[in-house]
C-alpha cells in the first residue's frame, strides 16, 4: 500500500505570506494526486487535480507542483479565507490514501 | 449543478448495521465512479471504498473489508454503503464523492454522521 506523508502538520502564518505544504508518497504515483481544503464542519473542496491543474473557480494564488513521490501546494499570498486544513490524496492505486493533513492558522 | 446528498446516518450499537445512501443529481451518474470517504471526530480524511460506473470494480480499505458493502443503482442515481458489524472506531462523518482520475473527488456531499456507541 502507498503511504502519504505531509509536512508540516501545522503552521502559523500571516495574511499575505507565501505558504508551501509538501506531500510525499512512499512510492511513485505519477501525477495522480489532488489537494483539498477543508474548513471546520464543512466537506472538503478540491483545489488542485493531476498534481498541478487548478480546479475551476479556485483562485490563482493556489498552485501545485510535483510528480512521482514529492508534491507541493503553494499559496502565493495567504488570504483570511485560506485558514483551513489541507489534505493531499493519492489515487494512483488502491487503496487510495489521504495525507494526514496540514492545519494552517493565523499567526 | 452537481449535487450529492447523503442520508441514513445515526446512532447504532456496536455490532449493529446501517445503510447509507447518496442521491446524485446534476450530472450523468452512470458515467462516473463513486467513492465513500469518512472522517472520525477531530481526525483526518480516510478513503473507505470505490465503485466503478457499472459496478464491475469495487475496492475497500482494509479497515472495512468484509464488513461494508458499496453498491449503486444507476437507474435511481444513487450510491449506497451497507455497514455491518459496526465498531466504535467506525464513528465518523461519511461523505460520498464523485469520480476518479481527473475527476477524483471533485464533488462531495455534505456528509452524514454515524455514531457507534452503546
Amino acid at each position: 500500500d502507498i503511504q502519504m506523508t505531509q509536512s508540516p502538520s501545522s503552521l502559523s502564518a500571516s495574511v499575505g505570506d507565501r505558504v508551501t505544504i509538501t506531500c510525499r508518497a512512499s512510492q511513485g504515483i505519477r501525477n495522480d494526486l489532488g489537494w483539498y481544503q477543508q474548513k471546520p464542519g464543512k466537506a472538503p473542496k478540491r483545489l488542485i487535480y493531476a498534481a498541478s491543474s487548478l480546479q475551476s473557480g479556485v483562485p490563482s494564488r493556489f498552485s501545485g507542483s510535483g510528480s512521482g513521490t514529492e508534491f507541493t501546494l503553494t499559496i502565493s499570498s495567504l488570504q483570511p479565507e485560506d485558514f483551513a486544513t489541507y489534505y493531499c490524496l493519492q489515487h494512483n492505486s488502491y487503496p487510495f490514501a489521504f495525507g494526514p493533513g496540514t492545519k494552517v492558522d493565523i499567526k | 449543478e452537481v449535487q450529492l446528498v447523503e442520508s441514513g446516518g445515526g446512532l447504532v450499537k456496536p455490532g449493529g448495521s446501517l445503510r447509507l445512501s447518496c442521491a446524485a443529481s446534476g450530472f450523468t451518474f452512470s458515467s462516473y465512479n463513486m467513492n465513500w470517504v469518512r472522517q472520525a471526530p477531530g481526525k483526518g480524511l480516510e478513503w473507505v471504498s470505490s465503485i466503478s460506473s457499472s459496478s464491475s470494480y469495487i475496492y475497500y480499505a482494509d479497515s472495512v473489508k468484509g464488513r461494508f458493502t458499496i453498491s449503486r443503482d444507476n437507474a435511481k442515481n444513487s450510491l449506497y454503503l451497507q455497514m455491518n458489524s459496526l465498531r466504535a472506531e467506525d464513528t465518523a462523518v461519511y461523505y460520498c464523492a464523485r469520480g476518479d482520475r481527473l475527476f477524483m473527488c471533485d464533488y462531495w456531499g455534505q456528509g452524514t454522521l454515524v455514531t457507534v456507541s452503546s
